[in-house]
């Protein structure tokens, strides 16, 4: 099972996000996002397709559907400057997989 | 609060072998599935290994199969990847994370320890 990202996403500060997870049918599977600036560990960002953890700003929100996932972020913030990545569990493998990543370049 | 601190990383020559520890604190450890993933600097997340809430159950990527052994000691909060014939292609950071409600998303993840395999 392959997880496509695109490599970059270039936003103004203010307007909004969107960053997509292509996969076979990742609409059947659950979609994990991460959100990881710098120099930092990564972070959970949405769980389960669309739940927002606790601590996660409502700007954020998730959706899948057939054969795409993706990630919105609303009012784009200079801090949210970071590389995004998509996750599924494969069930072929069982184990977790994740997408090559997407650079989120707020301008 | 929740945190995960790893340590082991370092500098080892190819062929070589190290352990990695992930200390956890802050939850009730016994119950969740834990994971080692690691990051090439400047390249993407991937998934290594991953242990059960008792530790009888493992799993490992291709690449690491036959090389690298995961393990938990529950009495300690502590999981473990001892990583041996390590190659140049192992140099990464490594996290360690917790698996939400097993075979879910990474809800915490530590800061990562880095090992650099280098002659």
């Amino acid at each position: 099972y392959v997880l496509t990202q695109p490599p970059s996403v270039s936003v103004a500060p203010g307007r909004t996000a969107r960053m997509t997870c292509g996969g076979n049918n990742i609409g059947s599977k659950s979609v994990h996002w991460y959100q990881q600036r710098p120099g930092q560990a990564p972070v959970l960002v949405i769980s389960y397709d669309d739940d927002r953890p606790s601590g996660i700003p409502e700007r954020f929100s998730g959706s899948n559907s057939g054969d795409t996932a993706s990630l919105t972020i609303s009012r784009v913030e200079v801090g949210d400057e970071a590389d995004y990545y998509c996750q599924v569990w494969d069930t072929d493998t069982d184990h977790p997989l994740f997408g090559g990543g997407t650079k989120l370049t707020v301008l | 609060d929740v945190q995960l601190v790893e340590s082991g990383g370092g500098l080892v020559q190819p062929g070589g072998s190290l352990r990695l520890s992930c200390a956890a604190s802050g939850f009730t450890f016994y119950n969740y599935w834990m994971h080692w993933v690691r990051q090439v600097p400047g390249k993407g997340l991937v998934w290594v290994s991953r242990v059960n809430s008792d530790g009888r159950s493992t799993s490992y990527a291709d690449f690491v199969r036959g090389r690298f052994t995961i393990s938990r000691d529950n009495s300690k909060n502590t999981i473990y990847l001892q990583m041996n014939s390590l190659g140049v292609e192992d140099t990464a950071v490594y996290y360690c994370a917790r698996d939400r409600a097993g075979r879910g998303g990474s809800d915490y993840w530590g800061q990562g320890t880095l090992v650099t395999v280098s002659s």
